[in-house]
């Protein structure tokens, strides 16, 4: 199973910042890794698909970079609205698997 | 719009079989896959198994023994089974529509509590 690895695991932000999570993954997954939001109490949301493609709808200050086994969400100024878990998951092989979530945190 | 609705009960008996429905408008189930998605409480999510458009299915290893999926197309619905219920099957349960070649989850269900206990 091709396990994805999310760091940090908590990272506490001041609104305006801009800010990046990683998520590495134990064996290529060429660019079948996407990016998901999930508020407390709220299902997850799709941000970014592809590893870099935007999402209808998800406001421009998300983006994804990455191919292989290396990623990034980049959050270009955060808002009090992004506090949430992000995960990010691969579709390149069964079973698809999620990191365990960066949980952004107001400092 | 597309929607996803998951339903079933909430308490469950250890041993039990648990039964869970997946009501979909807005796409049409032999042009997509739905997967079912699973979080414990507090934790992170973890894939369970997809229908995929042409009804075949694709299971997670950890879960395959005691898990079914299938659906009733013509009531737009995908239904998981899963037996042999334990403590640790405890958690929210999501059904999710695949995004096509991506492989992703581009929309969820609401999700349901499903809680195991004697």
């Amino acid at each position: 199973d091709v396990v994805l690895t999310q760091s940090p695991a908590t990272l506490s932000v001041t609104p305006g910042e801009r800010i990046s999570l990683s998520c590495r993954a134990s064996e290529s997954v060429d660019t079948y890794l996407h990016w998901y939001q999930q508020k407390p109490n709220e299902s997850p949301r799709l941000l970014i698909k592809y590893a870099s493609q935007s999402i209808s709808g998800i406001p421009s200050r998300f983006s994804g970079s990455g191919s292989g086994t290396d990623f990034t969400l980049s959050i270009n100024g955060v808002e009090l609205e992004d506090l949430s878990i992000y995960y990010c998951q691969q579709g390149n092989s069964l079973p698809f698997t999620f990191g365990s979530g960066t949980k952004l945190e107001i400092k | 719009q597309v929607q996803l609705k998951e339903s079933g009960p909430g308490l469950m008996q250890p041993s039990e079989t648990l039964s869970l429905t997946c009501t979909v408008s807005g796409f049409s189930l032999t042009s997509n896959g739905v997967g079912w998605v699973r979080q414990p409480l507090g934790k992170g999510l973890v894939w369970m198994g997809t229908i995929w458009a042409g009804g075949s299915t694709n299971y997670n290893s950890a879960v395959q023994s005691r898990l079914s999926i299938s659906r009733d197309t013509s009531k737009s619905q995908v239904f998981l089974k899963m037996n042999s219920l334990q403590p640790e099957d405890t958690g929210t349960y999501y059904c999710a529509k695949q995004g096509g070649a991506a492989i992703s989850f581009d929309y969820w269900g609401q999700g349901v509590m499903v809680t195991v206990s004697s």
